[in-house]
């Protein structure tokens, strides 16, 4: 099994340009997510699927889109990139919440805006 | 709202004991989890442990949870330079997908 798999590892944008981010899982997961990591903030939650069809909003989610029309695959669009975007971008999925629930992890994106 | 703490940086040297501390506000957190992050790398489940045990041990790793101090502790038994990390405790709610997770304690192994 491959897990989380992200691609880019990374990429670098203008300012204004709009990008998707692809994350795909084989573990027939339905629980996706999308976190941002910089550094001394830990990881904050953008976006989360609760199953194909199904998203909503996390902690930071202003400035992104998700959508979700497969299990395998949650993609993340920045619609305007801004500098403030720039940071690393982990997608997790897991299987069950609970202790089932722990999330298994892409390797992530690094995304710069210049 | 939840919020989890830790201490950003710890140092030890290589064969000694390592403990990374965690605390949280969330009184219905049930699992709680502690991740290790490599550099340039996705973030590994180490191990969790269920909010009605007191400790779990796993090998090298022991972790003890004070539910009455709302105190997580991740334990590492002869800490090697391989343990250089970032280490993040997160918690969840029971019937909860979602994670809130700390800063990261950043280890770095003496040798």
């Amino acid at each position: 099994n491959a897990g989380v798999t992200q691609t880019p590892k990374f990429q670098v944008l203008k300012t204004g340009q709009s990008m998707t981010l692809q994350c795909a899982q084989d573990m027939n997961h339905e629980y996706m997510s999308w976190y941002r990591q910089d550094p001394g903030m830990g990881l904050r939650l953008i976006h989360y699927s609760v199953g194909a069809g199904i998203t909503d909003q996390g902690e930071v989610p202003n400035g992104y889109n998700v959508s979700r029309s497969t299990t395998e695959d949650f993609p993340l669009r920045l619609l305007s990139a801004a500098p403030s975007q720039t940071s690393v971008y982990f997608c997790a999925s897991s299987y069950e919440a609970g202790s089932n629930g722990a999330a298994f992890f892409g390797q992530g994106t690094r995304l710069t805006v210049v | 709202g939840e919020d989890v703490e830790q201490s950003l940086f710890l140092s030890v040297r290589e064969g000694d004991s390592s403990v990374i501390n965690c605390t949280y506000t969330d009184s219905s957190s049930t699992y709680l989890y502690w991740y290790k992050q490599e550099p340039g790398a996705g973030l590994q489940l180490l191990t969790y442990i269920f909010s009605n045990m007191d400790m779990k041990q796993d090998q090298r790793l022991t972790v003890l949870l004070n539910k009455k101090d709302k105190h997580l502790s991740l334990r590492i038994a002869d800490t090697q330079t391989g343990d250089s990390a970032i280490y993040f405790c997160a918690e969840t709610e029971a019937g909860s997908y979602q994670l809130t997770f700390g800063k990261g304690t950043k280890l770095s192994v003496i040798p």
